[in-house]
């Protein structure tokens, strides 16, 4: 199974400050890494990132890749409350189309 | 249906006794994926079911557990015997891409088991 270690394993942080937030993955043949927000119980998807140094961006969240370090960067800038979450990142089986996750970041971010 | 369904969101169970969680993938999804998640922990994978293939059960814990999935949509997974090592939350999710990478999750459904 290919590992996906994420860090740090938990951030606490106030409001306005820019997070980074870390994905690492070994690899075999690479498709894609994927990034997911889980507030509650239901992850919910954020980016799939497949080219290396292209960044994705939604809002005040982005995200880059780098194959050839094999690890990716998820940003947060000026962060709010409701920004706090586990934020997962993910990537598919090399034997497989699953998804293995990483361990999540605790993202906490007070007023 | 709009997103995806699991039911019930909680169970408590007595260790011993089966249970069956239910999911309701989204409509024309052919991926469904079962996930279980400890308090505190990532997902761990358990079964994966895509279309008409045979399933990867490469994931489940024990011969006590099992998934089907009627007719390419509806899956229910069991847990016989019951044990207090299986309380988690158990996360469905269904994807309809072309590597069914970008998922939709359920809200899971929390097991207690007494």
């Amino acid at each position: 199974e290919d590992k996906v270690v994420q860090s740090p394993l938990s951030l606490v942080v106030h409001e306005g400050d820019t997070v980074t937030l870390n994905c690492s993955y070994e690899v075999t043949n690479f498709r894609s890494l994927l990034w997911y927000k889980q507030e509650k119980k239901a992850p919910t998807f954020l980016f799939m990132l497949t080219s290396s140094g292209i960044e994705k961006k939604s809002g005040r969240l982005s995200s880059i890749l780098d194959k050839k370090e094999l690890f990716s960067i998820l940003n947060i800038t000026a962060t709010q409350t409701g920004d706090s979450a586990v934020y997962l990142c993910a990537r598919p089986e090399t034997s497989g189309s699953r998804l293995t996750f990483g361990e999540g970041t605790q993202l906490t971010v007070n007023p | 249906g709009a997103g995806v369904s699991q039911s019930p969101s909680n169970k408590v169970t007595e260790k011993g006794k089966d249970v069956e969680l239910r999911c309701d993938p989204i409509s024309g999804h052919t991926a469904l994926y079962w996930y279980r998640q400890s308090l505190g922990q990532g997902l761990e994978f358990l079964i994966y079911f895509q279309g008409n293939s045979a399933p990867d059960k490469s994931g489940l814990p024990s011969d006590r557990f099992s998934a089907e999935r009627t007719g390419g949509s509806v899956s229910t997974l069991t847990i016989q015997r019951t044990q207090q090592e299986d309380s988690a939350v158990y996360l469905c999710a269904s994807g309809g891409d072309r590597y069914n990478e970008k998922l939709f999750f359920g809200s899971g459904t929390q097991l207690s088991v007494l």
